[in-house]
C-alpha cells in the first residue's frame, strides 16, 4: 500500500536554529498538507498546498515558516527560527484528486521535534 | 472557528463488547467525516469515513451520521484489547482539498 514518508522520525534542535521536515507524499496525489500535534492536543492544520503553491493556511503558519517541494517528489517544512512552543509532533499528508473530498488523507509517520 | 468535540475518556470496555464513540460538530457546512485511529506516539490511521445521513458498516465498525444533529458516532463490535487507542474525529467541508478540522479525541481501553 502506498505511504507517505518522513524524515527524520526525530530531530532535536537548539532554540532559533533552522529546521526543514522532509516529507514523500503518494506518488500520484496532488493535495500536501502539514498538521501538527503537540503533545497531549488536538491535531492542528498548518498548511496545504496544491499545484506548486499555498492553497490554505492557518494562524499557526506564519512568517517562520515555509513551505515548498523542490523537485517534484519531496514536500518540506522549514521552521526558520525555532522556538520552544514549535516542539510538537509534525504530520505530513497528501490526498488524491477528487472533486469531493471522498478519501481521508493518508499520514505520514510523523517527526518528532524537540527544540531545547 | 470551526469545532469538534469528543468526550476525552477514558471509555473502557471489556473485551468482546461493543465501544461507542460520539462527535459533535460546530460548522453546518461539513460535508465529510472521518473516524481516525491513533497509537500513542504515532500518526492517525484513516479506520472510517461517511459522508451521508444513517450507517456505514465495514467489518467491526459502524460510522453514523445526523447531518441534522450534528453528531457522528462509531461502534466497534467484538472489542479486542488491540483496539485501545485514542480515536479522533474529524470533519471538512468535502472539497478536494479542504482541510481537516481534528476533535481531540476520545481514549478507548479495551480490558481483556
Amino acid at each position: 500500500e502506498p505511504e507517505v514518508t518522513q524524515t527524520p522520525s526525530h530531530q532535536v534542535t537548539q532554540m532559533g536554529q533552522e529546521v526543514i521536515l522532509r516529507c514523500v507524499p503518494i506518488s500520484n496525489h496532488l493535495y500536501f498538507y502539514w498538521y501538527r500535534q503537540i503533545l497531549g492536543q488536538k491535531v492542528e492544520f498548518l498548511v496545504s498546498f496544491y499545484n506548486n503553491e499555498i492553497s490554505e493556511k492557518s494562524e499557526i503558519f506564519d512568517d517562520q515558516f515555509s513551505v515548498e517541494r523542490p523537485d517534484g517528489s519531496n514536500f518540506t517544512l522549514k521552521i526558520r527560527s525555532t522556538k520552544l512552543e514549535d516542539s510538537a509532533m509534525y504530520f505530513c499528508a497528501s490526498s488524491g484528486r477528487t472533486g469531493t473530498s471522498s478519501y481521508g488523507y493518508t499520514f505520514g509517520s510523523g517527526t518528532r521535534l524537540t527544540v531545547v | 472557528q470551526k469545532e469538534v468535540e469528543q468526550n476525552s475518556g477514558p471509555l473502557s470496555v471489556p473485551e468482546g463488547a461493543i465501544a461507542s464513540l460520539n462527535c459533535t460538530y460546530s460548522d453546518r457546512v461539513s460535508q465529510s467525516f472521518f473516524w481516525y485511529r491513533q497509537y500513542s506516539g504515532k500518526s492517525p490511521e484513516l479506520i472510517m469515513s461517511i459522508y451521508s445521513n444513517g450507517d456505514k458498516e465495514d467489518g467491526r465498525f459502524t460510522a453514523q451520521l445526523n447531518k441534522a444533529s450534528q453528531y457522528v458516532s462509531l461502534l466497534i463490535r467484538d472489542s479486542q484489547p488491540s483496539d485501545s487507542a485514542t480515536y479522533l474525529c474529524a470533519v471538512n467541508e468535502g472539497s478536494g482539498y479542504s482541510t481537516l478540522t481534528f476533535g481531540k479525541g476520545t481514549m478507548l481501553l479495551v480490558s481483556p
